[in-house]
């Protein structure tokens, strides 16, 4: 069935520093790949989404690309900010009877001032 | 306007008792979840309904059982709390069931003491 697995945190970075959490997904059929992000004390809001193979999902400078020849969805951001400390999960849906999005284990960033 | 809404947001309550998350939203949406999420911030989904239809029920312990009155409410009934049920639980919708994001309520903090 599809499955996603993306870096352990935590990730401890200075601010303006170049972020990458990267995700790797294996699926069947053509999902489209999300990244959720997780601010303290509040629910997942969708960051950014792709919906097929080479697309790339951007938002609040965040971007990531559909890589189906590696199977990825590597988050980015050239600078962060100390607002964007939170966890961060890549999620796909799973197309089959069950229909239901599964997420990674999360990656809780941390951004130094 | 508040999209996805559940209540109440914090939740503390004795062992052996009976509880009731509330879930709503104004989107119009088809299909609606509930997920679990651990203090490891693992995110599991329990169940969803689309239509009012229970389409999945995870391996969650029967004292648990979601409610659908109309597509646009979801409510989550627990009995007999355990202090394992301790957790952050999160009501979702989306569209449909299919390849699509999921929009997230700001989730209830359940304490079992």
């Amino acid at each position: 069935g599809n499955s996603v697995t993306q870096m352990e945190g935590p990730v401890t970075l200075s601010e303006e520093a170049f972020l990458t959490i990267n995700c790797t997904y294996t699926a069947t059929g053509y999902p489209s790949l999300f990244w959720y992000v997780q601010y303290p004390g509040e629910g997942l809001q969708l960051l950014l989404k792709a919906t097929k193979a080479d697309d790339k999902g951007s938002n609040k400078g965040f971007e990531a690309t559909y890589r189906k020849e590696t199977t990825s969805f590597h988050l980015e951001k050239g600078s962060v900010q100390v607002s964007d400390s939170a966890v961060y999960f890549c999620a796909l849906p799973t197309l089959n009877r069950d229909d239901k999005i599964i997420f990674g284990k999360g990656t809780r960033l941390h951004i130094l001032p | 306007d508040t999209a996805v809404s559940q209540t109440p947001k914090y939740l503390v309550t004795q062992m052996g008792n009976d509880k009731s998350i509330k879930c709503e939203q104004n989107l119009g949406h088809d299909t609606m979840y509930w997920y679990k999420q651990d203090s490891k911030k693992f995110l599991k989904i329990m169940f969803s309904y689309n239509n009012k239809e229970l389409i999945i029920n995870e391996t969650v312990p029967n004292r648990f059982s979601p409610k659908s009155p109309d597509k646009a409410h979801l409510n989550l009934h627990i009995n007999s709390l355990e202090l394992g049920d301790s957790a952050v639980y999160f009501c979702a919708s989306s569209l449909t069931r299919g390849n699509t994001e999921a929009f997230f309520g700001q989730g209830t903090r359940l304490t079992v003491v």
